[in-house]
C-alpha cells in the first residue's frame, strides 16, 4: 500500500523568505502527483499537478518537482506572503488510479 | 464554471442515528469522489465513481457506510448507524477522468456526540 508522508508538519516562516516544502512516497509507480491547499473551514484547492513523467511544474511563485525513482516531491514557493499561510497537502496517484494524501504541513507567514 | 457542491454544510447527531449528506459535482464531470478527513490528518479515499459504476470503495466500511450516484451526476453518501469515531469532514472532489486534476468542495463537518 502506497505511504505518503510530509515533513516538517509544521513551518513558521517570516514574510518574504523562500521555502520548501517535502513530500515522501513509498511506491514509485505513480501516474501524477498534485499539490494542494487547505484554508481553516474549507475544501482543498489545487495548486499544482505533476504527471509521472515530468520533472516539474510552475505557477506563478510555487514551483513542484517530482523524482519518481527516489519517491520524493518538493513544492517551493518563492518571497512567501502571510496570505500563503495553510495546511499544504500532497497526494499521488498510483497507476491503479488509487489516491493516497500526505498529511500535510500547516505554513505560518510572519508579517 | 460552478464548483463542487456538498450539503449540509454542519451536522450534529448522536451515534447510532444515520446522517446523509449530497454532492453535486462539476457539469461534465465523470469522476467524483467521496474523502473522510478526520482532524489532524489527511483526507483519506472512501470511495470513487465513474459515471455511476464503482471504481474503488476498498477504504469504505460498508457495515454502516453505502454511497450512491444515480444517473451519474448527483452523489450521496450515507452513515447508518453512525459512531463516535465517524465525526470528520467528509469532502467530495470530482473530474473531467481519472487521474486528472480533482476539484473539492466545501466539505461536511460531522460532530457524533
Amino acid at each position: 500500500k502506497q505511504e505518503v508522508t510530509q515533513i516538517p508538519a509544521a513551518l513558521s516562516v517570516p514574510e518574504g523568505e523562500n521555502l520548501v516544502l517535502n513530500c515522501s512516497f513509498t511506491d514509485s509507480a505513480i501516474y501524477n502527483l498534485q499539490w494542494f491547499r487547505q484554508d481553516p473551514g474549507k475544501g482543498l484547492t489545487s495548486l499544482l499537478l505533476i504527471q509521472s513523467s515530468q520533472r516539474e511544474q510552475t505557477s506563478g511563485r510555487l514551483n513542484a518537482s517530482l523524482d519518481k525513482s527516489s519517491g520524493r516531491s518538493t513544492l517551493y514557493i518563492a518571497a512567501s506572503q502571510p496570505g500563503d499561510s495553510a495546511t499544504y497537502l500532497c497526494a499521488v496517484t498510483n497507476t491503479g488510479n488509487q489516491f493516497y494524501f500526505g498529511t500535510g504541513t500547516s505554513l505560518t507567514v510572519i508579517p | 464554471e460552478a464548483g463542487v457542491a456538498q450539503s449540509p454544510r454542519y451536522k450534529i447527531i448522536e451515534k447510532r442515528q444515520s446522517v446523509a449528506f449530497w454532492c453535486n459535482p462539476i457539469s461534465g464531470h465523470a469522476t467524483l469522489y467521496w474523502y473522510q478527513q478526520i482532524l489532524g490528518q489527511g483526507p483519506k479515499l472512501l470511495i470513487q465513481f465513474q459515471n455511476n459504476g464503482v471504481v474503488d470503495d476498498s477504504q469504505l466500511p460498508k457495515d454502516r457506510f453505502s454511497a450512491e450516484r444515480l444517473k451519474g451526476v448527483d452523489s450521496t453518501l450515507k452513515i447508518q448507524p453512525a459512531k463516535l469515531e465517524d465525526s470528520a469532514v467528509y469532502l467530495c472532489a470530482s473530474s473531467y477522468a481519472q487521474g486528472l486534476s480533482q476539484y473539492f468542495g466545501p466539505g461536511t463537518r460531522l460532530t457524533v456526540t
